[in-house]
């Protein structure tokens, strides 16, 4: 199947940094979503992206599909960004099944 | 509002004792689709389903049944819960085709068996 890897695995930075996430995956795909996951465990959207750019306020993301890659960009990260961020992947003929990274926790300090 | 619910949220059960977790959608999707999340595992697909009366196996189906008779309903039916099924589960549903094939998560349902 297809392998999804995240990095980095865990990320501490104080209010107001910023930072990039990546996201590589092993095969041509399309759908390719980026999620937060709160403290209390519920997963936001955060963008669909299987190929260009795109910017929601503080985030954007780019994913490359030709390179099989994508970034996520936090701007002036604040303590509500703190969380776990996973990539998620679908192919063609897979039904649609999502297939997760492995997530990077991000922790951000006051 | 657009939305994918679940209920319960919380439950604590005993193994053996047949329990059902709901999912409805209110999107008009065809794909809905349950995962688990375990932690070092990541999450993984049970099982999805294309449209009405159409469902498929995921990764890990062992142990759950699901059915789908209406298009906004997709139930996670676990018959004979075991301590290994203690998870955090997530109901999706999504578009499918036409280029398009985002997909939406429930606020998920931690689940426990004793």
């Amino acid at each position: 199947g297809i392998q999804v890897e995240q990095s980095p695995p865990d990320l501490i930075l104080q209010e107001g940094a910023n930072s990039t996430l990546r996201c590589n995956f092993s095969d041509s795909v399309n759908n390719l979503q980026w999620f937060h996951q709160n403290p209390w465990g519920q997963l936001i959207n955060l963008f669909y992206i299987p190929s260009g750019t795109k910017q929601n306020g503080r985030l954007s993301a780019t994913t490359v599909a030709t390179e099989r890659y994508s970034l996520l960009y936090i701007s002036s990260s604040q303590t509500t960004d703190s969380g776990v961020y996973f990539c998620a992947v679908a192919r063609n003929n897979a039904g649609n099944m999502l297939t997760f990274g492995g997530g990077t926790r991000l922790m951000v300090k006051p | 509002e657009a939305q994918v619910t679940q209920n319960p949220r919380y439950l604590i059960t005993v193994t053996g004792k047949k329990l059902t977790v709901t999912c409805s959608q209110n999107m008009n999707h065809e794909y809905m689709s349950w995962y688990r999340q375990d932690p070092g595992l990541g999450l993984r697909q049970i099982y999805y389903s294309m449209n009405v009366e159409v469902t498929d196996k995921g990764d890990v189906p062992e142990g759950y049944k699901v059915s789908r008779k209406e298009k906004r309903n997709f139930p996670l039916i676990l018959e004979s819960p075991s301590p290994n099924q203690t998870s955090l589960y997530f109901c999706a549903s999504g578009t499918l085709g036409g280029g398009y094939n985002e997909q939406f998560f429930g606020p998920g349902t931690r689940l426990t068996v004793l």
